[in-house]
């Protein structure tokens, strides 16, 4: 099947800094969904992007489907950030595999 | 609204009891998901509907048993669980369930049930 993979895998930052999580993908797809899962375990659709590149106020991601990876951007970062990011790929109808995540600690 | 509600948000029941998770959304999509979430590991597929028809069962053991009533509600039984089927337990729902070319097939997810199994 194929494989996701996200790095880096803990990401500790103080407040107001920027930064980059990486999605690699062992095979073609036609979607992918980046998430934010928050402490108490509600996971949150940040962007639905196969390919191209999106924007929603701080968050942004873009996705190069040729070279099979997909990044998501935070810039001036706040505690409500912190949480696990997941990268969720999928090549069918509606089947998704999440790679292992992204913690992310954002400290004021 | 783009809610998916489920209930309860935690359970606790013994090995030889029978329970069972509930999952609602009134945002006509047409798919419907249950995922197990084990502590610090990724949402994993369990179970999809789609028109209200099992689509993909993902090896499931038989003592989960999931219902779909109506294209609003997903039903997840329960039955014989063992310990380690304690995890945090996740109804998803998209709106194209057939994967129609062009629709983005964005999941919105569920606060999730907290099961534990004694």
């Amino acid at each position: 099947g194929i494989q996701v993979e996200q790095s880096p895998p803990d990401l500790i930052l103080q407040e107001g800094a920027n930064s980059t999580l990486r999605c690699n993908f062992s095979d073609s797809v036609n979607n992918l969904q980046w998430f934010h899962q928050n402490p108490w375990g509600q996971l949150i659709n940040l962007f639905y992007i196969p390919s191209g590149t999106k924007q929603n106020g701080r968050l942004s991601a873009t996705t190069v489907a040729t070279e099979r990876y997909s990044l998501l951007y935070i810039s001036s970062s706040q505690t409500t950030d912190s949480g696990v990011y997941f990268c969720a790929v999928g090549q069918g109808a509606q089947k998704l595999v999440f790679g292992q995540g992204t913690r992310l600690t954002i400290n004021p | 609204d783009t809610e998916v509600t489920q209930t309860p948000k935690h359970l606790v029941m013994g090995m030889t009891n029978k329970k069972s998770l509930k999952c609602e959304q009134h945002m006509g999509h047409r798919a419907m998901y249950w995922y197990k979430q084990k502590a610090k590991k990724p949402p994993e597929l369990m179970f999809v509907y789609s028109y209200e028809k099992l689509s993909i069962n993902e090896s499931v053991p038989s003592r989960f048993s999931p219902e779909c009533p109506n294209s609003s509600l997903l039903n997840l039984h329960l039955h014989a669980l063992q310990p380690e089927d304690s995890a945090l337990y996740l109804c998803a729902s998209s709106q194209a369930g057939r994967g129609l070319a062009g629709v983005p097939d964005t999941q919105y997810f569920g606060p999730g049930t907290r099961l534990t199994v004694l």
